[in-house]
């Protein structure tokens, strides 16, 4: 099993719905965890950091932890032409900063 | 804006060249900084964890000699590419945590590199 698990999809989402993107981790000890998007060719990039279990919203993006469940989510509303990327769940459980990466989940939206 | 610059964002060389990268952090100071590679189509791959003042930590399979990397100040890590071979061309990106209540890492620019 592999430490943090995201569908590769592709996962095609209409223009204005919701994109869900969903990710699981193996470590219960695991204490933070982000959302990063990706264009082709560039690096990542933050969007979300969320530490509590909850929900946290910032603009279109609502990111979801369930610890019980080992479970995290980003909810993407509205969702743009320019969303389309790949996004990256990271988790990092412990203090050496060093992060568990998720293998990304490819989002298009289509117009 | 960008919190962690990396230099260039793109280079060619020839086979046995080498190349260097550098990792800046730009408004904080970073005790310890990640090496990257990604190939296309594929997902990050930890190379290293460079550590200010001391060794870099190696993931298994990385070539410590070929790679080399040197992290001489709180805001710098270099990474060097040794006696390069086509297979080395890749998309290699640095990061750096900021702890600001929680850690964030932040990402270079990457550098495309591409060896001839």
């Amino acid at each position: 099993q592999k430490e943090v698990e995201q569908n590769s999809g592709p996962l095609s989402v209409p223009e204005g719905a919701i994109a869900s993107l969903n990710c699981t981790y193996s470590d219960r000890g695991s204490q933070s965890f982000f959302w990063y998007r990706q264009y082709s060719g560039k690096s990542p990039e933050l969007i979300m950091s969320i530490y509590s279990n909850g929900d946290k919203e910032d603009g279109r993006f609502t990111a979801q932890l369930n610890k019980a469940s080992q479970y995290v989510s980003l909810l993407i509303r509205d969702s743009q032409p320019s969303d389309s990327a790949t996004y990256l769940c990271a988790v990092n459980k412990d203090s050496n900063y060093q992060l568990i990466w998720g293998a990304g989940t490819k989002l298009i939206i289509k117009p | 804006g960008a919190v962690v610059s990396q230099h260039p964002s793109w280079v060619i060389c020839k086979s046995g060249t080498s190349v260097k990268i550098e990792c800046r952090s730009l408004d904080f100071q970073a005790t310890t900084m990640f090496w990257y590679r990604q190939f296309p189509k594929q997902s990050l791959m930890l190379m290293a964890t460079s550590n200010e003042g001391s060794k870099a930590t190696y993931e298994q399979g990385v070539e410590k000699d070929k790679f080399l990397i040197n992290h001489a100040s709180l805001t710098l890590s270099t990474l060097t590419v040794t006696s390069a071979h086509p297979e080395d061309s890749s998309f290699y990106i640095c990061s750096a945590p900021r702890v600001t209540g929680g850690t964030e890492a932040f990402f270079g620019q990457g550098t495309r590199l591409t060896v001839v």
